[in-house]
């Protein structure tokens, strides 16, 4: 298995634009998460999925920020319109669905506004 | 928010010690886990250890908890230049949940 692929690997936008961040978890695994890393604020947990469905999107910082899951293999992350505030690291995880497994990291995806 | 807390920040040690960090959460847990993660990539997942386990081993890392102090340690023997990355701690706080919340990490250095 080729593990959570996301793309792009970098990102650079200017402020207002719309930027969309690509995830394709791992075959069989049905939970899928969108975390962002910053510095200041370290791991954060945007928005979970189970079996396709948003379960918690409370760590969804602002209505600028929306996730889709439209099957299995695929999900997005989308930021219209982008703020230099933005500017993280996103990373997408996935893992079967259970409480003792550990989550599987994408390597993420460098975003910066400006 | 942040449920663990790593200790040190910042650890800088030679090639061939050991190294300990150590992590502090405040509510029960179901389970804790550690990831590794280098400069520039996602994080990996190194080892869990359920509540009702006391130590568990991986390879060079050794992972322990005690719920009483609601506190974990991973130790790397004999490290190795390549061991160098920060590490996460992060906690799954009940049986069925989803939510696996992490501290800030500590920044390992090992020095060739």
């Amino acid at each position: 298995d080729a593990g959570v692929i996301q793309s792009p690997r970098h990102e650079v936008t200017e402020m207002g634009q719309e930027v969309t961040l690509r995830c394709k978890p791992i075959s069989g695994h049905n939970s899928l998460f969108w975390y962002r890393q910053t510095m200041m604020r370290g791991l954060e947990l945007l928005i979970y999925f189970n079996n396709n469905v948003p379960i918690d999107d409370s760590g969804m910082p602002e209505d600028r920020f929306s996730a889709k899951m439209p099957n299995a293999s695929f999900s997005t992350l989308k930021i219209q319109p982008s703020e230099p505030r933005d500017s993280a690291v996103y990373f997408c995880a996935s893992s079967p669905t259970g409480t003792n497994y550990g989550y599987t990291f994408g390597s993420g995806t460098r975003l910066t506004v400006v | 928010s942040q449920q663990g807390e790593e200790d040190p920040q910042a650890l800088s040690i030679q090639e061939g010690e050991n190294a300990t960090m150590n992590c502090s959460y405040k509510t029960s847990i179901n389970n804790l886990q550690w990831y590794r993660q280098n400069s520039g990539r996602g994080l990996v997942h190194l080892i869990l250890i359920r509540s009702n386990e006391r130590e568990k081993h991986s390879g060079r890392l050794r992972v322990t908890l005690d719920t009483s102090k609601k506190s974990s340690s991973l130790l790397i023997t004999a490290s190795r230049a390549a061991d160098t990355a920060s590490y996460f701690c992060a906690t799954k706080q009940r049986a069925g949940s989803y939510q696996l919340t992490f501290g800030k990490g500590t920044k390992l250095s090992v020095i060739p």
